[in-house]
Formats: structure tokens, sequence, C-alpha cells
């Protein structure tokens, strides 16, 4: 099985901070990479697909690159309803496997 | 607009049997591969199963291999997740989710395993 490993597990930032999340598979998974929000009580939400492409109706402030076994998603300008918990998945190949979650607080 | 609503969680013991369904709608749902996720209490996400738009492809992680089946019924529209001899370690919000980007997610429905 392919393991993802988020860093860091929990970050605490500011309103307006530039954040960056990185995200690594245990081997290559191109760019089978997709990224997550997830808000407490409420499902994930997909943010990232193939590793760069933003979802419909995902503002330009989240932008994410790598490919091969190394990944980052950026916030560049954070705002109140930003914090949340955000995950990376592989779906390279079944079992489709995600890290293990960066939650990003309020300092 | 697509809508993905689960149902059939509950509170079940050790041992028991739960069987789970998502119910699809504003989109053509048997064009689509669906999945199942889950998230325990206080704890990340894991993928549970896939079932690809004809149900020829259908794939388990290893933790419920043997216990659970997936299936779908696209005349009616649903997913479903047929799940036997639960363990504590089952518990957790089941979520059903559109295709293997993950694009489209419905509200989960909570499973607890507990004498």
């Amino acid at each position: 099985d392919i393991q993802m490993t988020q860093s860091p597990s929990s970050l605490s930032a500011s309103v307006g901070d530039r954040v960056t999340i990185t995200c690594r598979a245990s081997q290559g998974i191109t760019n089978y990479l997709a990224w997550f929000q997830q808000k407490p009580g409420k499902a994930p939400k997909s943010l990232i697909y193939a590793a760069s492409s933003l979802q419909s109706g995902v503002p330009s402030k989240f932008s994410a690159s790598g490919s091969g076994t190394d990944f980052t998603l950026t916030i560049s300008s954070l705002q109140p309803e930003d914090f949340a918990t955000y995950y990376c998945q592989q779906y390279y190949t079944y079992p489709l496997t995600f890290g293990g979650g960066t939650k990003v607080e309020i300092k | 607009e697509v809508q993905l609503v689960e149902s059939g969680g509950g509170l079940v013991q050790p041992g028991g049997s739960l069987r789970l369904s998502c119910a699809a709608s504003g989109f053509t749902f048997s064009s689509h591969s669906m999945n199942w996720v889950r998230q325990a209490p206080g704890k990340g996400l894991e993928w549970v199963s896939y079932i690809s738009s004809d149900s020829s492809t259908i794939y388990y992680v290893d933790s419920v291999k043997g216990r659970f089946t997936i299936s779908r019924d696209n005349a009616k529209n649903s997913l479903y997740l047929q799940m036997n001899s639960l363990r504590a370690d089952d518990t957790a919000v089941y979520y059903c989710a559109r295709d293997r980007l993950f694009g489209y997610w419905g509200q989960g429905t909570l499973v607890t395993v507990s004498s």
C-alpha cells in the first residue's frame, strides 16, 4: 500500500498568512493526488485534483503543485473560513490512501 | 444539483450487521463509479470500498475484506454497503463519495459498534 505522509500535523497561523502544507507519497504516484478540506462536523470538500488542478468553484487563493512523491498545498492569504483540516489523497492505485491530515488553527 | 444522502447507520452490537444506503440525485448515477469512505471519531479519513459504474470492478480495504460488501442498483440510483461481523473499530461516520476524485460527498451516517 502507498503511505501518504503529511506535514505538519497541525499549525497555527494568523489571518492573512501564507500557509504551505506538504504531502509525501511512499512511492511515485505521478500526479494522481487530490487535496480535501474538512470543517468540524462536515463532509470533506474537494479542493484540488491531478496534483494542481482547482476544482470548480474553489477560490484561486488555493494552489498546489508536485509530482512523483512530493506535493504541496498553499493557501495564499488565510481567511477565517480556511481554518480547517486538510487531507491529501493518492488515487494512483488501490487501496486509495489519505494522509493523516493537517489541522490549520487560528493563532 | 448533485446530492448524495446516506442512511442506515446506528448502534449495533459487536458481531452484528448493518446495511448502509446512499441515495444519489442530480446526475446520471449509472455513469459514475462510487466509493465508501469512513472516519472514526476524532481520526482521519479511510477509504473503504470502490465500485465501478457497471459493478464489474470492486475493491476493498484489507480490514473489511470478507466482512463488507459494496453493491449498487442503477435503476434506483442507489449505492449500498452491507456490513457484517462488525467490530468496535468499525465505529465511524461513513460517507459515500462519487468517482475516484471524490468530487462529491454525502453528509455521512454514523455507525457505532458497541455492546
